[in-house]
């Protein structure tokens, strides 16, 4: 099994629509949660931390459930420039994992006029 | 202003070379990584290090060598063991330690540099 599992997609929305994106990971000691986006032939940029009470950044919101180990993405009113592929990212900082992070496969999303 | 810096934006290998990345950040972070991308795929750590002078193998470190000699810079040399060496490779570094989590872990990557074989 991965340790971070994302459904790779693609996502093709029209504009305006309201997606959602799941991700699973299997170590229950995991300890930071986070997505990032990457475009197409760039690096990954963080996109917003996940926290255990939910949080939301303008039109993301991001929710976590660590007794399913379940993190979601949602992007209401998706934008033209929302279309890239948005990473699962899971830190477990036991023994000397100091910082480092797993990152699930990624999900496409394609948002079209 | 800070950031991260890796050169070439684009690497040409021939068969039997070894060849060096390099990786460069002035944001006065201790620990820095190496990944390695493959279309369609996640990223993969290759090396880390979290203080100068240290540094650990990561989930796939054969075919690579690292070094730390100075805080700011992180090589990655790409050595003619490793066999598929084509890919897009990402360094990353991430803040001090001591500053809580989550911030501590998060990790700011340098725009990549795209590795082909000749």
């Amino acid at each position: 099994r991965k340790e971070v599992e994302q459904d790779p997609g693609p996502f093709n929305v029209p504009e305006g629509a309201t997606v959602a994106f799941n991700c699973t990971y299997s170590n229950s000691a995991s300890q930071s949660f986070f997505w990032y986006r990457q475009d197409c032939r760039k690096e990954p940029k963080l996109l917003m931390s996940v926290y255990s009470s939910g949080n939301e950044d303008g039109r993301f919101t991001a929710q976590l459930n660590r007794a399913s180990q379940y993190i979601s993405l949602l992007i209401r009113d998706s934008k033209l420039s929302d279309s890239a592929t948005y990473l699962c990212v899971v830190n477990y900082a036991g023994g000397t994992s100091y910082g480092k992070l797993t990152f699930g496969q990624g999900t496409i999303l394609t948002v079209h006029p | 202003d800070g950031g991260i810096t890796q050169s070439p934006k684009y690497l040409f290998r021939k068969e039997g070379q070894n060849v060096t990345l390099s990786c460069e950040q002035n944001l006065n972070h201790d620990a820095m990584y190496w990944y390695r991308q493959d279309p369609g795929q996640g990223l993969r750590l290759i090396y880390y290090s979290q203080i100068v002078n240290d540094f650990q193998k990561g989930d796939i470190a054969e075919g690579y060598s690292v070094s730390r000699e100075k805080k700011e810079s992180f090589p990655l040399t790409v050595t003619s063991a490793q066999k598929n060496p084509t890919a897009f490779y990402l360094c990353a570094s991430s803040i001090e330690r001591g500053t809580p989590s989550p911030a501590k872990n998060i990790q700011y990557f340098g725009a990549g540099t795209r590795l082909s074989v000749l």
